[in-house]
């Protein structure tokens, strides 16, 4: 199975702050990568599919990037809408798997 | 707009089995291009993909190792969903589990994520 580790596991921030979280993979998952938002009691919605392909509907202060085992997403500015918790997951292989998640909360 | 709208029991006994049903509204749980996922959610396992159905000319079924012995996804075409059998289950079973679609483009291979998901089902394992 590949195993997909985020970093870090938390970060504090403020509103309009500029914020990057990153997933590597244990073997190459060819931008085979998504990333997900998950508020308390709701369950996940993709944000980013193929590493780096905005959702429709998702504003455009997110953004991800990419290659090989290394992903980020981005959120340029920060808005208070946007404390929650940030999953990514891989595509390339069966059984598809997520990362640990990344809670971001406000400082 | 695709919606999934998830029922099933939130508690199950030791030793019995766990089941869940997925109703699909604004797609086809036939459809050549979707599959029709079941993910768990815990605080020891976090985010956990069980399995999934889909149809390609003819049905297909994928299922994680952890679970495979255990697990059962189905199809049921004339009430357009699909559902969850998990055997024997004890209390390390105990999570939320979604269902939630993924969708594929075969001309590029992109996979574009789950989505939508159901609603989840808090499901406790104890007597």
């Amino acid at each position: 199975d590949i195993q997909m580790t985020q970093s870090p596991s938390s970060l504090s921030a403020s509103v309009g702050d500029r914020i990057t979280i990153t997933c590597r993979a244990s073997q190459s998952i060819s931008f085979y990568l998504n990333w997900y938002q998950q508020k308390p009691g709701r369950a996940p919605k993709v944000l980013i599919y193929a590493a780096s392909s905005l959702q429709s509907g998702v504003p455009s202060r997110f953004s991800g990037s990419g290659s090989g085992t290394d992903y980020t997403l981005t959120i340029s500015g920060l808005q208070p809408e946007d404390f929650a918790t940030y999953y990514c997951q891989q595509s390339y292989s069966l059984p598809w798997t997520f990362g640990q998640g990344t809670k971001v909360e406000v400082k | 707009q695709v919606q999934l709208q998830q029922s099933g029991p939130g508690l199950v006994k030791p030793s019995q089995t766990l089941s869940l049903t997925c109703a699909i509204s604004g797609d086809s749980v036939s459809s050549n291009i979707a599959a029709w996922n079941w993910i768990r959610q815990s605080p020891s396992r976090g985010l956990e993909w069980l399995g999934r159905t889909y149809y390609r000319s003819k049905w297909y079924n994928d299922y994680a190792g952890s679970v495979k012995s255990r697990i059962t996804i189905n199809p049921d075409t004339s009430k357009n969903q699909f559902s969850l059998q998990l055997n024997s289950v004890t209390p390390e079973d105990t999570a939320v589990y979604f269902c939630a679609r993924d969708l594929a483009i075969a001309a590029s291979g992109t996979r574009l994520g789950f989505d939508p998901w159901g609603q989840g089902t808090q499901v406790t394992v104890s007597s």
